[in-house]
Order: C-alpha cells, then structure tokens, then sequence
C-alpha cells in the first residue's frame, strides 16, 4: 500500500459543484501539503500544515480550504469548483524541517467543466 | 530574478550521451538544494540533494554553484529510463524548508 494515499484519484465535476479531495499518510510526518500541478506552470503550493490545526496559506490559496482532522489526514476543499481548478493536485508530507524530502501522493486529477 | 528557474526542454538525447541541466536561484542565503525527478503523469520523487561539495550517485552528479547562484545535474551514459521531467528544488526566502520552491522542471527523452 502507498505510504501516501489520495481520493480520489480522478474526478469529473461541473463547475459551481463542492469538491473534496482527501489525502492520508502512514509515514507519521508531521507536516503535510496540497500542491497543482498545470502544464507549464510546474508545483504550486496551495496549503501547507506543520501539525494537527495548523494551517498555513501558500502561493495560490484562492477558492480552496483545507482541514488537518488529525495528523495522518489533510484534506482540500474547493467550495464552488470552477474550470480553471482543473490540474493535477499532489499531496505530500515531510518530517520535519530539516530535511528537504517530500513523499508525495499519486495524484489526484480534477477536471470541471 | 525569479525564485528558481529551470530550461524546460525537451533535452533530446541518444542512448549513452551524457547531459546536464542548470537550474538557477535567486536567494543566495539558500543552504540546501535537491532535484526531484518526475515521470510523465507520476509523482515526483526526490532524485538527489545537492550538497556544497557536490553529490554523485552512480550515474548521476549535482554540483553547487554558489557564486553564479546554479545548482547542476550531470547524468552519464543516459539509459531510456532516464527519461523523465527534472525539478530542481530550493528553500524559499527565509531560508525555512517548510515550503519548498519547486522549478518548473526541465524535461530529458533519451531516444534509442
């Protein structure tokens, strides 16, 4: 099983419609991250959280929400999707601050129309 | 000077050639550097850190520049499966790793 787990991993929605995508990890890091991806435009970060009910905005917050419930799971929110949200979305974990590797998720691919 | 940027590609190369990327960085308080390799509609996944003293890993080589503000990835005698995107990674302003900065990753397809 991944170390990292996302869902789901494709979804088709329309736009106006509320998403969630749910990301949950078995590596006991503390911190934990969502990220899109679109073509030409590489990873941008979009929350970040270091520990249970910490919650950190990153470079394009806008039209998201996240909650960290509990250590393992950090969950993205888009409260009213609209088309140019469609991206791949990651979410990644990392223990701690001084170390620069992230374990990511597979990806999880949103498409609104 | 954007925070990190990368040549985006493709780098073209046969079997067996040996090629290298750049990345550059603005920051210079950066400490610690890392490429990150991606396959086509996979998650990255760290390939190596970058160290003041270089790094090397069988096949493949990272080099730090500290004066220029460039951080370099060598791989020799390039195999298929080296085909992949590559993105170089830098702390943000303020030195913490909290929040790593991502390039926009230079992309390798080594032909047969």
């Amino acid at each position: 099983d991944a170390d990292v787990t996302q869902t789901p991993r494709n979804r088709i929605t329309k736009t106006g419609k509320r998403i969630m995508l749910e990301c949950s990890q078995t590596k006991g890091h503390d911190r934990m991250y969502w990220y899109r991806q679109d073509p030409g435009l590489g990873l941008r970060l979009i929350y970040y959280s270091f520990d249970v009910k910490d919650i950190n905005k990153g470079e394009i917050s806008d039209g998201y929400s996240v909650s960290r419930q509990a250590q393992a799971k950090f969950s993205l929110s888009l409260e009213s999707a609209i088309p140019n949200q469609t991206a791949l979305y990651f979410c990644a974990t990392k223990r701690g601050q001084n170390t620069g590797e992230l374990f990511f998720g597979e990806g999880s691919r949103l498409t609104v129309l | 000077r954007k925070e990190v940027e990368q040549d985006p590609g493709p780098f073209n190369v046969p079997e067996g050639a040996t090629v290298a990327f750049n990345c550059t960085y603005s920051n210079s308080a950066s400490q610690s550097f890392f490429w990150y390799r991606q396959d086509c509609r996979k998650e990255p996944k760290l390939l190596m850190s970058v160290y003041s003293s270089g790094n090397e890993d069988g096949r493949f080589t990272a080099q730090l520049n500290r004066a220029s503000q460039y951080i370099s990835l060598l791989i020799r005698d390039s195999k298929l499966s080296d085909s992949a995107t590559y993105l170089c990674v830098v702390p943000p302003y303020g030195g913490s790793q909290g929040n790593l900065i991502f390039g926009k990753g230079t992309k390798l397809s080594v032909k047969p």
